[in-house]
């Protein structure tokens, strides 16, 4: 089994959708939670991270945690065509050295 | 700040070829990452440094692949002899703490043919 699962996609989304990726995963130790964007071509950039279960939100996104189920989503409200990219997620333990990633979410938003 | 640079941005070698990839990180970063994105793939860890030390290279195919980072900045990864499966990008990262997160560069796109 891999730490981490992600629905790969593609995911096509019209402008203006609110727009749902998730990930979920199975060593129980995880407890940093990071969303990164990457663009064709580009390395990753990071969106958001949280700590340990709960909601952060920054803008447009907002990404949940939920520790019990081993969940993780990130929730793009009215999604913009400058938005199409692939999602990754990434978790690590308290004290581990790397970040284990998911394999993406690919994500167009049609104007 | 400046990014993470990477170079070159794409390399075409035939198998059994030898390469190299250089990543220079943030100013002030200590921790430096090189990772293998497979297409379509995540990208996974082949070694951490920390300033000039080693911190995990667990996942390194060391009969092939090899690293270093003098002086505790840049860094370069090399692969003798590559093989057809190593085609992939080759993301160097640096950050400043772990909990922060990672600042990734373009990459490096690998073709091995």
């Amino acid at each position: 089994q891999k730490e981490v699962e992600q629905d790969p996609g593609p995911l096509s989304v019209p402008e203006g959708a609110i727009v749902s990726l998730n990930c979920t995963y199975s060593n129980s130790a995880f407890q940093y939670f990071m969303w990164y964007r990457q663009y064709s071509r580009k390395g990753p950039e990071l969106l958001m991270y949280t700590y340990s279960s709960g909601n952060k939100e920054d803008g447009r996104f907002t990404a949940q945690v939920d520790k019990s189920s081993k969940y993780i989503s990130l929730f793009i409200r009215d999604s913009q065509p400058s938005d199409s990219a692939t999602y990754l997620c990434a978790m690590s333990t308290n004290t581990g050295n790397q970040f284990y990633f998911g394999t993406g979410t690919s994500l167009t938003v049609i104007p | 700040e400046a990014g993470v640079a990477q170079s070159p941005r794409y390399k075409i070698i035939e198998k059994r070829q030898s390469v190299a990839f250089w990543c220079n990180p943030i100013s002030g970063h200590a921790t430096l990452y090189w990772y293998q994105q497979i297409l379509g793939q995540g990208p996974k860890l082949l070694i951490q440094f920390q300033n000039n030390g080693v911190v995990d290279d667990s996942q390194l195919p060391k009969d092939r692949f090899s690293a270093e980072r003098l002086k505790g900045v840049d860094s370069t990864l090399k692969i003798q002899p590559a093989k057809l499966e190593d085609s992939a990008v080759y993301l160097c990262a640096s950050s400043l703490e772990r909990v922060s997160g990672y600042t990734f560069g373009s990459g490096t796109r690998l073709t091995v043919v």
